[in-house]
């Protein structure tokens, strides 16, 4: 069974404070995705890694795929109240590419 | 541009009481999934389906029924329902093309069974 561990589950900040959640599986997966969820709203994507060591970067937020392509970091630079979410990872099951299993998720308030 | 949507946003059952779940999109996307979210557990997928006439069972399938009669429509049917089933349940749709599929959710069906 492929599992996703996301660390840490819950993160209160302060604005401009840097940080860095993590997923960890012990299977290999072909590529990892991550989202963004709201309050009152379905998650939303907002990157795919695909290549081992590969990294992404969507403004002030860094992704990055691990070399054995089974784990994934999310790190946000000077993180602002707009940051405040569920950010929850994803990868394909073995299954098939649109099965994707999902991380309990982390938690993340930034406070003004 | 509507994407997913789902209805109703809240629901409040009685144990017992059946419903259905409504979700549709109009992306013309192959696969289409529901999920519940529980907290501390993330998103298990419940059902999902391939294309018209197409449905499989997901992680945790009891307790819930689905049919996909067009492209754009697929709804989740609760028979019976019981408080284990209090969560919030989302319906997802994408293209079917691999090898990275992007998912898009609707807004969330909140379900309280007393």
């Amino acid at each position: 069974t492929q599992l996703l561990e996301q660390s840490p589950q819950f993160l209160s900040i302060q604005e401009g404070e840097n940080l860095t959640v993590y997923c960890n599986s012990s299977s290999v997966f072909s590529s990892l995705q991550w989202y963004r969820q709201e309050p009152g709203e379905g998650p939303v994507l907002l990157v795919t890694v695909v290549t081992g060591g590969e990294v992404k970067k969507l403004k002030r937020l860094t992704f990055q795929f691990g070399d054995a392509r089974k784990d994934s970091s999310l790190h946000i630079t000077a993180a602002q109240p707009g940051d405040t979410g569920l950010y929850l990872c994803a990868g394909p099951d073995s299954g098939g590419y649109n099965k994707l299993i999902f991380g309990a998720g982390t938690r993340l308030a930034v406070h003004p | 541009n509507a994407g997913v949507t789902q209805t109703p946003k809240f629901q409040v059952l009685k144990t017992g009481q059946s419903m259905t779940l409504q979700c549709a999109q109009d992306m013309n996307h192959e696969y289409m999934s529901w999920y519940r979210q529980d907290p501390g557990m993330g998103l298990r997928l419940i059902h999902y389906s391939v294309g018209a006439g197409i449905t499989d069972q997901g992680e945790v399938p009891n307790g819930y029924n689905v049919s996909r009669s067009t492209t754009e429509d697929f709804p989740l049917r609760l028979l019976s329902a019981a408080p284990s089933q209090t969560s919030v349940y989302f319906c997802a749709s994408s293209k079917l093309t691999g090898p990275v599929a992007e998912a898009f959710f609707g807004q969330g069906t909140r379900l309280t069974v007393v």
